[in-house]
């Protein structure tokens, strides 16, 4: 099946700051990355997701990145907020199932 | 659009009885659904892939006489730990999905205690 690696575990950043969180995968057959924000108590939440024939995807202040030879994607946070503050989740596709990373918990400094 | 619900939001109960979890896709026809499950501060796990009509695929080590599974309907999900335990008590969270695509729109989750 498809391990998927998250990075780092937990991230704290200044307001306004981006964050950056990496993941890697490990059959090369998956071919759709979603990206998840779970708000404690609350079920994922999808914020931007990737397919393995596009390169980069930005929505607003959020962007995601796949690099099919090497294995890896990355969610890029620019100007965080608060409000982003949560655990974010990388997720995997293969045959139609998700392989979720372990996580990353952000807390986003006033 | 894409609205999956589930019901009940959180339940406590009490060793050794059965608790029932439903889940649905209110605005749009699913014919798979997913169940994992989220010890705290852990990520998702997949129990089970459901499809409407037929019998669900458990994961390996998910024990399908103990987390039964109905899928009777394109629109409902149940999920059913029986005989439950302390070591049972987690969040429950369903997917749901349209044919052919992968997307997989999450509901808010169901917190089982068990004392």
């Amino acid at each position: 099946g498809e391990n998927v690696e998250q990075h780092p575990s937990t991230l704290s950043v200044q307001e306004g700051d981006s964050a950056v969180i990496k993941c890697t995968y490990s059959d090369s057959a998956s071919n759709y990355f979603p990206w998840y924000k779970q708000e404690l108590g609350k079920g994922p939440q999808l914020i931007i997701d990737i397919r393995s024939n596009v390169g980069e995807k930005k929505d607003q202040r959020i962007a995601v990145t796949l690099n099919k030879t090497a294995k890896h994607f990355s969610l890029h946070i620019t100007e965080t907020q608060p409000e982003d503050s949560a655990v974010y989740f990388c997720a995997a596709n293969l045959d139609y199932k998700l392989s979720f990373g372990a996580g990353t918990t952000v807390t986003v400094r006033a | 659009g894409a609205v999956v619900s589930q019901h009940p939001s959180w339940v406590i109960c009490k060793s050794g009885t059965s608790v029932k979890i439903e889940c649905r896709s209110l605005d749009f026809q699913a014919t798979t659904m997913f169940w994992y499950r989220q010890f705290p501060k852990q990520s998702l796990m997949l129990m089970a892939t459901s499809n409407e009509g037929s019998k669900a695929t458990y994961e390996q080590g998910v024990e399908k006489d103990k987390f039964l599974i109905n899928h009777a309907s394109l629109t409902l999900s149940t999920l059913t730990v029986t005989s439950a335990h302390p070591e049972d008590s987690s969040f429950y969270i369903c997917s749901a999905s349209l044919p052919g695509r992968d997307e997989q729109f999450f509901g808010p989750g169901t917190r089982l205690t068990v004392l």
